[in-house]
């Protein structure tokens, strides 16, 4: 079955440096979301891109879609303790809406 | 406007019980969801339903039946429950924008 992967696993970064994850997936999509999750906590709705767009903003967070690559990537600029999260992206498989998580990026942001 | 209200939202049984987690959305979507999450880990689709009267396996089936009745309702399962059923229990709805998840259950089975 079709699941988005992240990379890397973890990441730690200082305080006011930019954190770049990566998902990459196997066929195609309509939409791919991500979303950032606290620990012990729900989750929280960050960008969706459809499988048309290349890019999107949102505040400090920019999502870019390759499609030929089959890969997005959530930038995360100017980074802050409150970052501290795992951010996961959800794909759907193509005409079905049928949405799979990756594994997940843990990211620490130390202050 | 409540979204998605999953129920209950702690439970623990013993290996053998059965239950049904309860989901309910009222924003009209079609597509819901059930997902699982162990700890440290992403969220696993156990059973997708794209409209009432219809559900499709995800990638963890195993263990669990689900039931799309209406269009607001689709509960999960677990005929006889197995600690390796231990997790967090997610609903979802999607209506063409971002997947709305309910609050949660917490299932032991010990």
């Amino acid at each position: 079955s079709q699941q988005g992967e992240e990379d890397p696993q973890a990441l730690s970064i200082q305080e006011g440096e930019n954190a770049t994850m990566n998902c990459s997936y196997k066929t195609s999509i309509n939409n791919l979301q991500w979303y950032r999750q606290n620990s012990g906590r729900g989750l929280v709705h960050l960008i969706l891109i459809r499988s048309n767009e290349r890019e999107k903003h949102s505040g400090r967070l920019r999502v870019t879609l390759d499609t030929s690559k089959k890969s997005s990537s959530l930038l995360i600029t100017a980074s802050r303790a409150a970052d501290t999260a795992s951010y996961f992206c959800a794909t759907d498989e193509d005409n079905f809406n049928k949405f799979y998580f990756g594994s997940g990026t843990k990211l620490n942001v130390k202050p | 406007n409540a979204g998605v209200t999953q129920t209950p939202k702690f439970q623990v049984l013993k290996t053998g019980q059965s239950m049904t987690l309860q989901c309910a959305q009222d924003m009209n979507h079609n597509s819901m969801y059930w997902y699982r999450q162990d700890p440290g880990m992403g969220l696993r689709l156990i059973y997708y339903s794209a409209s009432e009267g219809t559900t499709d396996k995800g990638e963890v089936p195993n263990g669990y039946n689900v039931s799309r009745l209406n269009k607001r309702e689709f509960s999960l399962r677990l005929e006889s429950a197995a600690p390796s059923q231990t997790s967090v229990y997610f609903c979802a709805s999607f209506g063409g924008s971002p997947l709305h998840f309910g609050n949660g259950t917490r299932l032991t089975v010990t």
